[in-house]
């Protein structure tokens, strides 16, 4: 079965540091990938996603991710966090016409 | 935000009793799913929904029913509600048909049902 692993289980920052979420995938097949953003007491939020084309995806709130085939990765970055990007943030896959899987999400704390 | 609307929005019970939790849609999308977030595990697929009447189960749907009698409407049933089942549930929606086949999900704002 198809799934998805988050490298990190809580990542703390500093307002202004650069961010990298690590996310990867088992599916060898055609994919699409999706970052979801949970703010602290509401639902998830879709960031970014990608269907074919650029590698490079660019989303809201200044994040993009990379899709690296060859390495099934699909990482997360932002190049300076703020304060108010303290959320959880989750990676999702779906293969052709399947369901969503999605990874156990990852924390980001970022400090003031 | 997508129109999706759940309720309860907060929900106690006890052990034992059965509790069904609705999802309301305004986007007349066709694929509805349900999933249960709880730390640790991100989100869980526990049914969801291709059509009115078409449902099928997801990786955790032991202990849960779903009906879909109209196109805006997905029931979640919880037959007998166990200490387990304490989560956060979270509707889903999606286009997924024609060209729009792998859409994004677009979720509802959770329900917190606490078993006690």
């Amino acid at each position: 079965a198809q799934s998805v692993s988050q490298h990190n289980h809580h990542v703390i920052l500093s307002e202004a540091a650069s961010l990298e979420l690590g996310c990867n995938y088992s599916y060898g097949g055609t994919v699409n990938l999706f970052w979801y953003v949970q703010y602290p007491g509401q639902h998830l939020q879709l960031l970014l996603k990608y269907f074919s084309g650029d590698p490079l995806v660019k989303g809201i709130k200044g994040f993009e991710a990379e899709f690296i085939k060859s390495k099934f990765s699909f990482n997360l970055r932002k190049p300076s966090v703020q304060w108010s990007d303290t959320a959880e943030y989750f990676c999702a896959v779906r293969n052709y016409g399947q369901n969503f899987v999605f990874g156990p999400g990852t924390r980001l704390s970022v400090l003031p | 935000d997508a129109g999706i609307t759940q309720s309860p929005r907060h929900k106690v019970t006890e052990t034992g009793t059965p509790v069904t939790l609705r999802c309301h849609q305004t986007e007349n999308h066709r694929y509805m799913y349900w999933y249960r977030q709880d730390p640790g595990h991100g989100l869980r697929l526990i049914h969801y929904s291709y059509g009115v009447k078409d449902t099928d189960k997801g990786e955790v749907s032991d202990g849960y029913s779903v009906s879909r009698s109209k196109t805006e409407d997905f029931l979640l049933t919880l037959e007998s509600a166990t200490s387990s089942q304490t989560s956060v549930y979270f509707c889903a929606i999606s286009e997924s048909e024609g060209r729009l086949y792998n859409s994004p999900l677009h979720f509802g704002n959770g329900t917190r049902l606490t078993v006690t």
